[in-house]
């Protein structure tokens, strides 16, 4: 258990709808990372919080994507309008320390049908 | 440019060695090492600093060659448990990741 909790672990959704995933970081660290990954591939970036700023948005993360970090707290990625190709496990790391070491919470795995 | 990883995946008996490199075209500030097993998140393991000294995690160590721009992770006496997808990723200023696309691990009794 790495401290990083996700919400849900696991969601199946028909495609059109709206879904919604919460990170709860460690609480000490300031930094929070979303990445995706889908099968047989590593994690890839997709957007980065230092306390509540979003300050990095990687080109994948199309207007259909968006991501909240209320009070530097837990963040929320909400996908719009899902569509199959967003079927992957959506990843969330909590970042601190020294060396900015960062820790994945258990990931929700997303099911578009 | 992703790092590139290589071998693309090793099969090894227990209590043999092991070595994963990890290559990149752009500038290494710092590596991250990761495994991976199936179905689950990736766990940390260790990260390299460039000018920095090689790191272990139990009996799995890394080093940093910054003329080759390279990390290399060294599996020595493998165990059963070190079975996974090992991933590095490349850190940039603001910590962003930027992973390979891992070298599984597989180790037989």
């Amino acid at each position: 258990d790495t401290g990083v909790s996700q919400d849900p672990r696991h969601k199946i959704t028909k495609r059109g709808q709206n879904v919604t995933f919460r990170c709860d970081p460690i609480s000490e660290h300031n930094r929070l990372y979303w990445y995706r990954q889908t099968l047989g591939q590593g994690p890839e970036f997709l957007t980065y919080f230092q306390n509540e700023a979003q300050l990095e948005k990687s080109r994948l993360l199309s207007d259909r994507f968006s991501a909240e970090r209320p009070k530097g707290s837990f963040s929320t990625l909400e996908i719009q309008r899902t569509e199959q190709g967003d079927s992957a496990m959506y990843l969330c790391a909590s970042g601190g320390g020294a060396y900015n070491e960062q820790f994945f919470g258990p990931g929700t795995r997303l099911t578009v049908l | 440019q992703q790092p590139v990883q290589s071998p693309q995946a090793v099969i090894l008996r227990e209590g043999e060695d092991a070595v994963i490199n990890c290559s990149s075209s752009k500038a290494l500030y710092s590596v991250h090492w990761y495994r991976q097993k199936h179905g689950e998140a990736p766990v940390f393991l260790m990260i390299l600093l460039k000018g920095g000294e090689q790191m272990r995690h139990e009996k799995i160590s890394a080093s940093f060659n910054e003329k080759k721009q390279q990390s290399s992770l060294y599996l020595t006496a493998s165990q059963l448990s070190y079975s996974g997808t090992y991933f590095c990723g490349r850190a940039d200023s603001w910590g962003k990741l930027q992973f390979g696309a891992g070298t599984q691990v597989v180790v037989t009794p």
